[in-house]
């Protein structure tokens, strides 16, 4: 079965600071991989996916994400943080073949002081 | 920018109600999904639905729930007699034929009281 650990519940960066989220994935085949997030009371946003290719991706908001298939790791990074990146930002992992439900780590909850 | 969206946002029914929960996939969208996620837990699978029917459910998906696609646009989710642990974010997503990514909606927060 697929699953998905986000081990930081919560991080906390000044603004101007670099961010990594880190994202560690169990999946028995090349998964596909994303990343949402989810600002207070609103829905989940896509920022960013993976799913062959160049390992290194780039999303929306300055994000960018590396798939590194020997350490099972999908980590977030951002190199300078915005105080309107503050949200709680999930890591989730989707099946190649099927109708691809996706599995989501717990989240790490984001806060940015100034 | 196509979006999918959910009516209503909040729903507060009362314990052994029926309620139905409504979404609006982005329209070429042939895959459709629920969520939910209670206070504080992750986002978790329901179910997903494809060619007018469901393709995949988990265990909380169990006999009081059901999903229909009643006119070609609306996806709906329906709880039968709902419980407190009910009480979630339900989410709804949509995908596109060959696509990787899913769309999600707000969201409708289901307070059962």
């Amino acid at each position: 079965a697929q699953s998905v650990t986000q081990p930081d519940i919560h991080i906390t960066v000044s603004e101007g600071a670099s961010l990594e989220l880190r994202c560690n994935y169990s999946y028995g085949a090349t998964p596909y991989l994303f990343w949402y997030v989810q600002s207070p009371g609103q829905g989940l946003q896509l920022l960013l996916k993976y799913f062959s290719g160049d390992t290194l991706v780039q999303g929306i908001k300055g994000f960018e994400a590396e798939f590194k298939r020997s350490q099972s790791s999908f980590n977030l990074r951002k190199p300078s943080v915005h105080w309107s990146d503050a949200a709680e930002y999930f890591c989730a992992v989707g099946a190649l073949i099927g109708n691809e439900k996706l599995t989501f780590g717990t989240g790490t909850r984001l806060t940015i002081i100034p | 920018e196509p979006e999918v969206t959910q009516t209503p946002s909040h729903q507060v029914t009362q314990m052994g109600q029926e309620v139905i929960l409504r979404c609006v996939p982005i329209s070429n969208h042939l895959y459709f999904y629920w969520y939910r996620q209670i206070l504080g837990q992750k986002v978790e699978f329901l179910v997903s639905f494809y060619n007018n029917e469901i393709s995949e459910k988990s265990e909380i998906f169990d006999d009081q729930f059901s999903v229909e696609r009643p006119d070609g646009s609306n996806f709906t989710l329906k709880i039968r007699s709902t419980k407190l642990e009910d009480s979630a974010m339900y989410f709804c997503a949509s995908r596109g034929q060959g696509a990787t990514e899913q769309y999600f909606g707000p969201g409708t927060r289901l307070t059962v009281t």
